[in-house]
């Protein structure tokens, strides 16, 4: 079992609809990374959770320590936002530990 | 653009030649980090400098893996005799600012 799962793996949705990725981890954490990667490789950082909610425009970030659960909402989901989203986790050590990500598609 | 600039951003080579990638930071930082990408799959960890010095290594990372960081600015990333299982994205990381790391667009490697 990997130590960060993420699901779905793969999301379609239509243009407008409220999104949810969801990740849960299996070890103790420092803090929790939200990160998007479009087609082409570029991998950018979304958020750094430890605790709580953060907000950025649309984009919102939930984690819960006690159940090692986060969430990474979008809203009013645009095709623009299509790319893949991935969670990782960094523990004691400097690493991240990434999950496999969810391939998000929004249709116009 | 990103704070970090990997080169090349693509290489092709045949099974058994060594390749080097280079990733340059545009700001300076004391940590730095590769991490390989394979098709469908998180990225993996690889290594990790604290200035020149090479922290910490992953078990992905054989003997004929080495990176460097000889200044404490740039680094850069060698494989040595080639495998198609070396074929990924090799992806150079540095700490941001509000929201963790800033990553380069990373270095493609087929191995044919």
């Amino acid at each position: 079992k990997n130590e960060v799962e993420q699901s779905p793996q793969n999301l379609t949705a239509q243009e407008g609809e409220f999104i949810t990725i969801n990740c849960s981890y299996s070890v103790g954490i420092s803090a929790l990374h939200w990160l998007q990667q479009h087609p082409g490789g570029g991998i950018v950082s979304l958020f750094m959770l430890s605790s709580g909610k953060k907000k950025h425009g649309r984009l919102i970030a939930t984690i819960n320590i006690q159940e090692k659960h986060s969430s990474l909402h979008i809203t009013a989901s645009h095709p623009r936002d299509s790319a893949v989203y991935i969670c990782a986790v960094k523990s004691g050590n400097e690493k991240l530990t990434f999950g496999t990500g969810t391939r998000l598609t929004i249709i116009p | 653009d990103t704070g970090v600039s990997q080169d090349p951003r693509h290489k092709i080579t045949k099974r058994g030649q060594n390749v080097t990638f280079r990733c340059d930071p545009i700001s300076e930082h004391n940590r730095l980090y590769w991490y390989r990408q394979t098709l469908g799959q998180g990225p993996e960890f690889l290594t990790y400098f604290q200035n020149e010095a090479q922290l910490e290594k992953s078990r992905l990372l054989s003997d004929r893996f080495s990176a460097e960081r000889p200044k404490g600015s740039f680094s850069t990333l060698e494989i040595q005799r080639t495998e198609q299982g070396d074929s990924a994205m090799y992806l150079c990381a540095t700490p941001g600012e509000d929201y963790g790391y800033t990553f380069g667009s990373g270095t493609r490697l087929t191995v044919v």
